[in-house]
């Protein structure tokens, strides 16, 4: 069975700081990895995504991911957060070919002007 | 991208009520729909695949007597909470995946249900 590990629950930065919101996984096969953001009362956007090719994704809103294979990572970063980036992040995975997630307990992101 | 929505995003009801939650693809056929509940500071646990077209799928632990699912159509779940009690207020989330887009899900914009 699949697991993902969200190893902070709650960050605090200030604006204009570098973020790295880590994300490991358990799995013995081939994954697709995700994360996803949730902003206050709103629904899960999708961030990013990583399928195959370039372990470096780029998503919206500057956000970047790095698929670690050896790791069992897939760490999102940002070089320079803003008020507006505080949210919940989920990083998730499943198995290509199926549609059923597995997400992390979620990070929650503070950033203060 | 594909847009997901559930219908109510909000409902209070008293203890001992059902409640019917829809989920609809409004822009893509969905065969697979998938109901997840997220409680306060947590992280989306999954409930049930639906299936159009035949029985829902439950996870473990999941009262499947207690969360009706339906798959009426190829864009349309409902999940409806019988008998709700306070411990069943949550926020329930829907998610359906596209076709063609590598199975990425689409999520619904969430359903806030508080039981009195």
């Amino acid at each position: 069975a699949q697991s993902v590990s969200q190893h902070n629950h709650h960050v605090i930065l200030s604006e204009a700081a570098s973020l790295e919101l880590g994300c490991n996984y358990s799995y013995g096969g081939t994954v697709n990895l995700f994360w996803y953001v949730q902003y206050p009362g709103q629904h899960l956007q999708l961030l990013l995504k990583y399928f195959s090719g370039d372990p470096l994704v780029k998503g919206i809103k500057g956000f970047e991911a790095e698929f670690i294979k050896s790791k069992f990572s897939f760490n999102l970063r940002k070089p320079s957060v803003q008020w507006s980036d505080t949210a919940e992040y989920f990083c998730a995975v499943n198995a290509p070919g199926y549609s059923t997630l597995t997400f992390g307990k979620g990070t929650m992101l503070l950033v203060s002007p | 991208g594909a847009v997901v929505s559930q219908h109510p995003s909000r409902v209070i009801c008293k203890s001992g009520t059902s409640v019917k939650i829809e989920c609809r693809s409004l822009d893509f056929q969905a065969t697979t729909m998938f109901w997840y509940r997220q409680f306060p500071k947590q992280s989306l646990m999954l409930m049930a695949t639906s299936n159009e077209g035949s029985k829902a799928t439950y996870e473990q632990g999941v009262e499947k007597d207690k969360f009706l699912i339906n798959h009426a159509s190829l864009t349309l779940s409902t999940l409806t909470v019988t008998s709700a009690h306070p411990e069943d207020s949550s926020f329930y989330i829907c998610s359906a995946p596209k076709a063609g887009s590598n199975n990425e899900q689409f999520f619904g914009p969430g359903t806030r249900l508080t039981v009195l």
